[in-house]
């Protein structure tokens, strides 16, 4: 089955520093990524929508000059939390959809924790 | 606006049968998706359903009414590893995923 890989599983950094997140699709090519933020309890938030070789279509309320999305290529896109603040903690989620069918599900990474100090 | 209604909490009983709703309005469908999610883990698939009907798959079916905005995820004989969160996904008009704030399901021996 299609296998999206994210790294790192857990990040702690301190307060203005910017943290990385890799998202790989393992053994298939993923045109479109999906970024996710989820906070204790609470649903899945869509932050943005990761195109490759374009630029990022993010939510509305989600600052894209924060949270920068590089997708250069079919397998890999990565999530910069730039100057992050206590506030950016939480779980963060990439996804992936292999195939074009309607029927093809969301493949999701194991998630990153990011806990700002 | 888009809607999408889970119960927040459920408790089942090892071995037991469970039916977790959903009920949706949202601006057009182009499928329904059930995935698990346990705690501090990334969501799993388990389902989805376009058309009306039940799905089948080993303990788990889903079940779509695209009438009435309403689906079920029956699950069967439970396990403890079991429980989790169910998340219910539509999508909509534009392919969005809409997502449900899941239902935690908790299994008692």
């Amino acid at each position: 089955g299609a296998v999206v890989s994210q790294h790192p599983s857990r990040v702690i950094c301190k307060s203005g520093t910017s943290v990385k997140i890799e998202c790989r699709s393992l053994d298939f090519q993923a045109t479109t990524m999906f970024w996710y933020r989820q906070f204790p309890k609470q649903s899945l938030m869509l932050m943005a929508t990761s195109n490759e070789g374009s630029k990022a279509t993010y939510e509305q309320g989600v600052e894209k000059d924060k949270f920068l999305i590089n997708h250069a290529s079919l397998t890999l896109s990565t999530l910069t939390v730039t100057s992050a603040h206590p506030e950016d903690s939480s779980f963060y989620i990439c996804s992936a959809i292999d195939g074009q069918g309607e029927s093809s599900p969301l493949h999701f990474g194991n998630g990153t924790r990011l806990t700002v100090t | 606006g888009q809607n999408i209604d889970q119960p927040t909490e459920m408790t089942a009983t090892e071995g037991a049968i469970v039916q977790i709703n959903c009920t949706y309005q949202t601006s057009g469908f182009n499928g329904l998706f059930w995935y698990q999610q346990h705690a501090g883990e990334a969501p799993t698939f388990l389902s989805y359903n376009v058309l009306d009907g039940l799905e089948e798959k080993g303990r788990f079916s889903s079940f779509l009414s695209r009438s009435k905005g309403y689906s079920y995820l029956l699950l069967k004989e439970l396990q403890m590893k079991d429980s989790a969160s169910y998340l219910c996904a539509v999508r909509d008009s534009n392919y969005q995923l809409i997502w449900g704030a899941g239902t935690k399901l908790i299994i008692k021996p």
